[in-house]
C-alpha cells in the first residue's frame, strides 16, 4: 500500500496567515493527489484534485502543487472558516490511502 | 440538489452483521463509481471499498476483505455495504462518496452513519 505522510500534524495560525501543509507519498503517484477539508462532525469536502485543480466553488485562496511524491496545499490568507482538519489522498492505486490529517487551529 | 444519504448504522455485537445503505439523488447514479470510507472516533479517514458503475468490479481494503461486501442497485439509485463478522475495530462513522467522472476524487459525500460494535 502507498503510505501518505502529512506534515505538520497540527499547526496554530491566525486569520490572514499564509499556511502550507505538505504531503509525501511513499512511492510516486504522478499527480493523483487530492485534498479535503473536514470540520468536526461533518463530512469531508473536496478542495483540490489532481494535485492542483481547484474544485468548483472552492475559494481561490486554496491552491495545490506537486507531482511524484511531494505535494503542497497552500491557503494564501487564512479565514475563520478555514480552521479545520485537512487530509491528502492518493488515487494512483488501490487502496486509495489518506494522510493522517493536519489540524489547523487558531 | 446532488445528495447522498446513508442509513442503517447502529449498535451491533461483535461477530454480528449490518447492512448500510446510501441513497443517491440529483445526479445520474449509474454513471459514477461509488465508494465507502470510514472514520473511527477521533481518527482519520480510511478508504474501505469501491464499486464500478455496473457493479461488476469491486475492490476492498485488506482490513475488510472477506467480511464486507459492496453492491449497488442502479434502478433504486442506492449503494450498499453488507458488513459481516464485525469487530470492535469496525466502530466508525461510515461515509459513502461519489467518484468524479473526471478527476479520480470524491466530490460528493454523504453525512455519514455511525456503526458501533460492542457487546
Amino acid at each position: 500500500d502507498i503510505q501518505m505522510t502529512q506534515s505538520p500534524s497540527s499547526l496554530s495560525a491566525s486569520v490572514g496567515d499564509r499556511v502550507t501543509i505538505t504531503c509525501r507519498a511513499s512511492q510516486t503517484i504522478d499527480i493523483y493527489l487530492n485534498w479535503y477539508q473536514q470540520n468536526p462532525g461533518k463530512a469531508p469536502k473536496l478542495l483540490i484534485y489532481s494535485s492542483s485543480t481547484l474544485q468548483s466553488g472552492v475559494p481561490s485562496r486554496f491552491s495545490g502543487s506537486g507531482s511524484g511524491t511531494d505535494f503542497t496545499l497552500t491557503i494564501s490568507s487564512l479565514q475563520p472558516e478555514d480552521f479545520a482538519t485537512y487530509y491528502c489522498q492518493q488515487t494512483y492505486s488501490t487502496p486509495w490511502t489518506f494522510g493522517q490529517g493536519t489540524k489547523v487551529e487558531i | 440538489e446532488v445528495r447522498l444519504v446513508e442509513s442503517g448504522g447502529g449498535l451491533v455485537q461483535p461477530g454480528g452483521s449490518l447492512r448500510l445503505s446510501c441513497a443517491a439523488s440529483g445526479f445520474t447514479f449509474s454513471s459514477h463509481w461509488m465508494h465507502w470510507v470510514r472514520q473511527a472516533p477521533g481518527r482519520g479517514l480510511v478508504w474501505i471499498s469501491r464499486i464500478s458503475t455496473d457493479g461488476r468490479r469491486t475492490h476492498y481494503a485488506d482490513s475488510v476483505m472477506g467480511r464486507f461486501t459492496i453492491s449497488r442497485d442502479n434502478a433504486k439509485n442506492t449503494l450498499y455495504l453488507e458488513m459481516n463478522s464485525v469487530r470492535a475495530e469496525d466502530t466508525a462513522v461510515y461515509y459513502c462518496a461519489r467518484d468524479m467522472i473526471v478527476g479520480r476524487a470524491f466530490d460528493i459525500w454523504g453525512q455519514g452513519t455511525m456503526v458501533a460494535v460492542s457487546s
